[in-house]
């Protein structure tokens, strides 16, 4: 079993729509979860970080963390063609020792249609 | 100018070639790292280097070679590859190595060995 398990997609979703990319891991250890989106050939960039369990909320994202279900979730409002991207969770144990290794799902390739 | 840049953006190589790949970061980080990003599959982290010195090294073949003259530059030296080792290569830093929850990509350079 992976560790972090991420649906490839694509996702196609028509502008305006609201957009949810899930992530289920299997290491109840992870602390630190984050979300990055990388547009097409281009480095990923981090969009949301989030920390232990909650809803973290940045203008038409939010984050959400379910740790007693190993689950992850980024909701996108109002989505917009320029949302057209892979969308990657990623996930950390946390902070302290030489190197804090991050662990990265394969990525949801979601596409807006205008 | 980008935090972290990496060129060339696009390499192709022979089996016998021998290229390296750049990176320099202008973030005043101290921890750098060399990703590797293959289609539908997670991104795999291949070494971490903090001032200078590798901090870690994930079974990558000695065919990658690393090399960080300064916490401000990151090369990794290629030779004899094989096909199956065409791929974005990323690289990344953060402040430290243990923070690496927060790191920043550069835009990656597409290898391809034919």
């Amino acid at each position: 079993q992976k560790e972090v398990e991420q649906d490839p997609g694509p996702l196609s979703v028509p502008e305006g729509a609201i957009v949810s990319l899930n992530c289920t891991y299997s290491n109840s250890a992870f602390q630190y979860f984050m979300w990055y989106r990388q547009y097409s050939r281009k480095g990923p960039e981090l969009l949301m970080y989030t920390y232990s369990s909650g809803n973290k909320e940045d203008g038409r994202f939010t984050a959400q963390v379910d740790k007693s279900s190993k689950y992850i979730s980024l909701f996108i409002r109002d989505s917009q063609p320029s949302d057209s991207a892979t969308y990657l969770c990623a996930m950390s144990v946390g902070y302290g020792g030489a190197t804090n290794k991050l662990i990265f799902g394969t990525g949801t390739l979601l596409a807006v249609q205008p | 100018e980008t935090g972290v840049t990496q060129t060339p953006r696009h390499l192709v190589m022979g089996m016998t070639n021998k290229k390296s790949l750049k990176c320099e970061q202008h973030l005043g980080h101290n921890a750098m790292y060399w990703y590797k990003q293959s289609a539908k599959k997670p991104l795999e982290l291949m070494f971490v280097y903090s001032l200078e010195e590798r901090v870690e090294n994930n079974s990558v073949p000695s065919r990658f070679s690393p090399e960080c003259p300064n916490s401000s530059h990151l090369f990794l030296h290629l030779h004899t590859l094989q096909p199956e080792d065409s791929a974005l290569y990323l690289c990344a830093s953060s402040q430290t190595p243990d923070r690496a929850n927060t790191i920043y990509f550069g835009e990656g350079s597409w290898l391809t060995v034919v």
